[in-house]
C-alpha cells in the first residue's frame, strides 16, 4: 500500500517569496508517479506538476518546481514568486504505474496563505 | 472540448434517502476514478470503472454505496439510504487509458453531498 504523508498542516508565506511545501511517500513499488494539486476554495481539483519515479530531472511547470530526492523519498513543492492567487489547500498524491489503472493517494494536505 | 462534467454540484438529502452522483468524462475518455473528500480531509479513492466494468472498488464502503459506467450514458456513484456521515465532496476523474505509464486524470468540479 502506499502512503502520502504531508506534516504541515498550514504555511503562511509573503508575496513574491518562495514557498516549499512537503511531501514524504512510502511504497514498495519502483514504478510510480508523484503529483500536485491545488484546491482553491471554491473547491476544484487543479493539477500542478507531475514527477515520476524514473525521471532523472526534477520536474518543472512555470512557477511549480518538485524537489524531488528518491532516497529520502520526498517529492516537495517550491513555489516561487508566491501571488495572493495562491492562496489554497495544497495535496501531494501518488500513483503506481504497473498497470490495472492510476488510483490516487492523497495527502492530508497544506493550507498556504499568501500574505502582503 | 469539455472538461469532466459533474451533476448536481450541490444535493442535499435527508438521512435514509438515496442520492444519485453523475459523471460525465471527457470526450474520448473511457476509464473513471471517484474519490470522496470528507470535510477537512484529502482525496479517498472509492472505485474505478472502464465502459461496463468495475475494475477496482477496495475504496468503496461494502454497504449501500454503488457505481456502475453503462456503455452508454454518464458513470453513476449510487448511495442508499444516505446517513450524516456520507455528508462530503465526491470527485470524479477521467483518463483516457489505463496504468502502467502516466496518464493524466482529469478531475471533475465535485458533487457537494449535505445530508440533514
Amino acid at each position: 500500500a502506499q502512503k502520502i504523508t504531508q506534516t504541515q498542516p498550514g504555511m503562511f508565506v509573503q508575496e513574491k517569496e518562495a514557498v516549499t511545501l512537503d511531501c514524504t511517500y512510502d511504497t514498495s513499488d519502483q514504478s510510480y508517479g508523484l503529483f500536485w494539486y491545488k484546491q482553491p476554495s471554491s473547491g476544484e481539483m487543479i493539477f500542478l506538476i507531475y514527477q515520476g519515479s524514473y525521471d532523472e530531472q526534477n520536474a518543472t511547470e512555470g512557477r511549480y518546481s518538485l524537489n524531488f530526492q528518491k532516497a529520502r523519498k520526498s517529492a516537495n513543492l517550491v513555489i516561487s514568486a508566491s501571488q495572493l492567487g495562491d492562496s489554497a489547500m495544497y495535496f501531494c498524491a501518488m500513483t503506481i504505474l504497473t498497470g490495472g489503472g492510476n488510483k490516487l493517494t492523497f495527502g492530508t494536505g497544506t493550507q498556504l496563505k499568501v500574505e502582503l | 472540448n469539455a472538461g469532466v462534467m459533474q451533476n448536481p454540484r450541490h444535493l442535499v438529502r435527508r438521512r435514509g434517502q438515496e442520492a444519485r452522483l453523475r459523471c460525465s468524462p471527457m470526450k474520448g475518455h473511457s476509464h473513471v476514478y471517484w474519490y470522496r473528500q470528507l470535510p477537512e480531509e484529502g482525496l479517498k479513492f472509492m472505485v474505478y470503472l472502464q465502459k461496463e466494468n468495475i475494475i477496482d472498488e477496495s475504496g468503496m464502503p461494502k454497504e449501500r454505496f454503488s457505481a456502475e459506467f453503462p456503455k452508454e450514458g454518464p458513470s453513476i456513484l449510487r448511495i442508499q439510504q444516505v446517513v450524516r456521515g456520507d455528508s462530503a465532496a465526491y470527485f470524479c476523474a477521467s483518463s483516457v487509458t489505463e496504468g502502467g505509464a502516466y496518464n493524466e486524470q482529469f478531475f471533475g468540479p465535485g458533487t457537494r453531498l449535505t445530508v440533514l
